[in-house]
């Protein structure tokens, strides 16, 4: 059973960081892209950030370049998300997905980040 | 940046009930539109890929077509557990962009 399991949430203070982690298991990490999307509290859906199966190419939203970092470890099938510069406008759950050919086929619960002083 | 938009906002219908939503892109995306169901307090489900694609698992009530910048996801006979929010996204182009949302309602 393929799983995605994120964590790491928690509050922060604006300008803050955090990571978060997004552990899988049930298939082979390393052949598979990876997304983080988020979602506000009673919004939509907003890409963050995507990763190649060897982590050699990534991409980000607008909205967090310069401040997040995407990253994996496929020898521990974990997939992270650096958070820095937090501002009130990234407070969301953020999803961990499995992408295929550019669509998400598996999603991760989420994790909640609340960015607040 | 894909600016993808979802008519209409709220969609009230009764179950056993025939449901169209429609997701228009600001430039074509080819055939690479994808549409999630979700329901409060949970991940996003994939439905549809490809357009047109049923994701594995998805019931055949649940179908997708278009090409270009239209696109409609619809549901044929509405079952209780298929009123949810539904998302169209492109991944034609990065960044991937989800529309707005559709929720489906009980009318």
């Amino acid at each position: 059973e393929v799983q995605l399991v994120e964590s790491g949430g928690g509050l922060v203070q604006p300008g803050g960081s955090l990571r978060l982690s997004c552990a899988v298991s049930g298939f082979t990490f390393s052949s598979y892209g990876m997304h983080w999307v988020r979602q506000a509290p009673g919004k939509g859906l907003e890409y963050v950030s995507a990763i190649s199966t060897n982590g050699d190419r990534t991409d980000y939203a607008n909205s967090v370049k310069g401040r997040f970092t995407i990253s994996r470890d496929n020898s521990k099938n974990t997939l992270y998300l650096q958070m820095g510069s937090l501002r009130a406008e990234d407070m969301a759950v953020y999803h961990c997905a499995r992408s295929v050919s550019g669509y998400d086929d598996y999603w991760g619960q989420g994790t909640l980040v609340t960015v607040s002083s | 940046e894909i600016v993808m938009t979802q008519s209409p906002a709220t969609l009230s219908v009764s179950p056993g009930e025939r449901a169209t939503l429609s997701c228009r892109a600001s430039q074509s995306v080819s055939s690479n539109l994808a549409w999630y169901q979700q329901k409060p307090g949970q991940a996003p489900r994939l439905l549809i890929h490809g357009a047109s694609t049923r994701a594995t698992g998805i019931p055949a009530r649940f179908s997708g077509s278009g090409s270009g910048t239209e696109f409609t996801l619809t549901i044929s006979s509405l079952q209780s557990e298929d009123f949810a929010i539904y998302y169209c996204q492109q991944y034609n182009n990065w960044p991937r962009t989800f529309g707005q949302g559709t929720k489906l309602e009980i009318k």
